[in-house]
């Protein structure tokens, strides 16, 4: 089964503020985590990733946080804009596969 | 997108019948997958290929085959005894050589049973 999970299918946040798109895993062992983006009718988009030696890594107005601890990460969208509307996934590699969880649609508010 | 190829994008079948996906890529990548998704749902594991003329069942594999006789090339044929074939079908590239693991979408196929 999934071993990766998202906690909230739906986000909506107003044009310019930030996002936050949380997403919970379940084996203590896993070592990577990866975030996608996809937009109606198209597939999925890398955005970044993450390994378990690193808590936080940023990209461009993305940030990704890992909490071992409790087995959770979180995306964060600074500014979010009009074009980020998405859905957002959480994947994890597992046994030469990539493992997804269910996805939150982020949309946001002129 | 990115180099891979996917057709048709849409694809409306009949009851009963068989229809073949249709899935090539230019990246030169090993490692071919074939993900199936439902509205609201995330990407479910139908077949992946590691190499040619080797594949793989994934989690829903019941209702569909596929061949991989060319390294360019990762066909999915969805035969009637998939029960509910109306679906997004994404087919996936892999180069392991790259630390994100090297995963490439392509643009998808919606499939719709009339």
């Amino acid at each position: 089964g999934e071993s990766v999970g998202l906690h909230l299918p739906t986000l909506s946040v107003q044009e310019g503020d930030n996002s936050i798109i949380n997403c919970a895993y379940s084996n203590s062992a896993s070592d990577y985590f990866i975030w996608y983006k996809q937009e109606s009718g198209k597939g999925p988009q890398f955005i970044i990733d993450i390994r378990s030696n690193m808590d936080k890594r940023q990209g461009q107005r993305v940030t990704v946080l890992l909490n071992k601890t409790v087995k959770h990460l979180s995306l964060q969208i600074a500014a979010t804009q009009p074009g980020d509307s998405a859905v957002y996934f959480c994947a994890e590699p597992k046994g030469g596969k990539l493992i997804f969880g269910q996805g939150t649609e982020l949309s946001v508010k002129p | 997108d990115g180099g891979i190829t996917q057709s048709p994008k849409y694809l409306f079948r009949k009851e009963g019948q068989n229809v073949t996906l249709s899935c090539e890529q230019n990246l030169n990548h090993d490692a071919m997958y074939w993900y199936r998704q439902d509205p609201g749902q995330g990407l479910r594991l139908i077949y992946y290929s590691q190499i040619v003329n080797d594949f793989q069942k994934g989690d829903i594999a019941e209702g569909y085959s596929v061949s991989r006789e060319k390294k360019e090339s990762f066909p999915l044929t969805v035969t009637s005894a998939q029960k509910n074939p109306t679906a997004f079908y994404l087919c996936a590239t892999q180069d392991r050589g790259y630390s994100n693991y090297g995963y490439t979408f392509g643009s998808g196929t919606r499939l719709t049973v009339v």
